[in-house]
């Protein structure tokens, strides 16, 4: 299984809302990411888990809060986003054969949609 | 700070013909990884290239790896409306924490 899968496939929010993104993988990756991208853009990583534990926080607005349940489970919880917090939210994973993150080949969930009004 | 850029931004091509995007670091590589996003999808990973002067070649692409492991290439023989979609090389940051994703070539292919 090569899968990362993602849900929901699209969302719609008000800027009040609370609402959580999730991701799971079955590949026995301990290395999970949270990425960003924006139209006509490359993604842009957010925060990177590693062995369950946050590894980095690309400076991310405490509006977006990530967990990581578990080995195969990877959530992002949004609160009191922003119209220009729309974009497609990715997530990835990796072996994590080594600490480090970027040396990695990463396997990428086909995201969620994400429409702040 | 280091940066991973990729060129041309976009390309349009007819069917059949060749394309080739270019990829250039600040910095040397330990690796580089290519990516594959179709318009409305995500990206897949195509390859990962570590060694100097690294040739791989998959069905009609060519992926080249630089002497210095500071530049690689894509190359696409015979374009095919399946290859439409960006193209984006990859990279680990100073230290290896972090992968940088270069700008993206988007190919537009014309059957």
């Amino acid at each position: 299984d090569t899968e990362v899968t993602q849900t929901p496939k699209h969302l719609v929010m008000g800027m009040t809302n609370k609402k959580s993104l999730k991701c799971e993988q079955h590949m026995g990756h301990r290395a999970m990411y949270w990425y960003k991208q924006k139209a006509k853009k490359p993604p842009e990583l957010m925060f990177v888990y590693s062995y369950e534990k946050l590894s980095i926080n690309e400076s991310v607005p405490s509006r977006f809060s990530p967990e990581c349940p578990n080995s195969s489970l990877l959530n992002l919880h949004l609160h009191a986003l922003q119209p220009e917090d729309s974009a497609l939210y990715l997530c990835a994973s990796s072996q994590a054969r080594t600490s480090l993150a970027g040396e990695e080949t990463q396997y990428f969930g086909p995201g969620t949609r994400l429409l702040v009004l | 700070g280091q940066q991973v850029m990729q060129i041309p931004q976009y390309q349009h091509v007819q069917e059949g013909e060749d394309f080739t995007t270019y990829c250039n670091s600040s910095t040397t590589l330990s690796n580089i990884q290519w990516y594959k996003q179709r318009p409305g999808g995500h990206p897949v990973f195509l390859i990962q290239l570590v060694k100097s002067g690294e040739v791989k070649k998959q069905k009609r692409l060519t992926f080249q790896f630089g002497e210095a492991k500071k530049n690689s290439s894509l190359h696409i023989t015979a374009t095919q409306t399946t290859d439409v979609g960006t193209y984006f090389c990859a990279g680990p940051n100073t230290g290896g924490f972090k992968t940088i994703f270069g700008a993206g070539t988007r190919l537009f292919v014309k059957a």
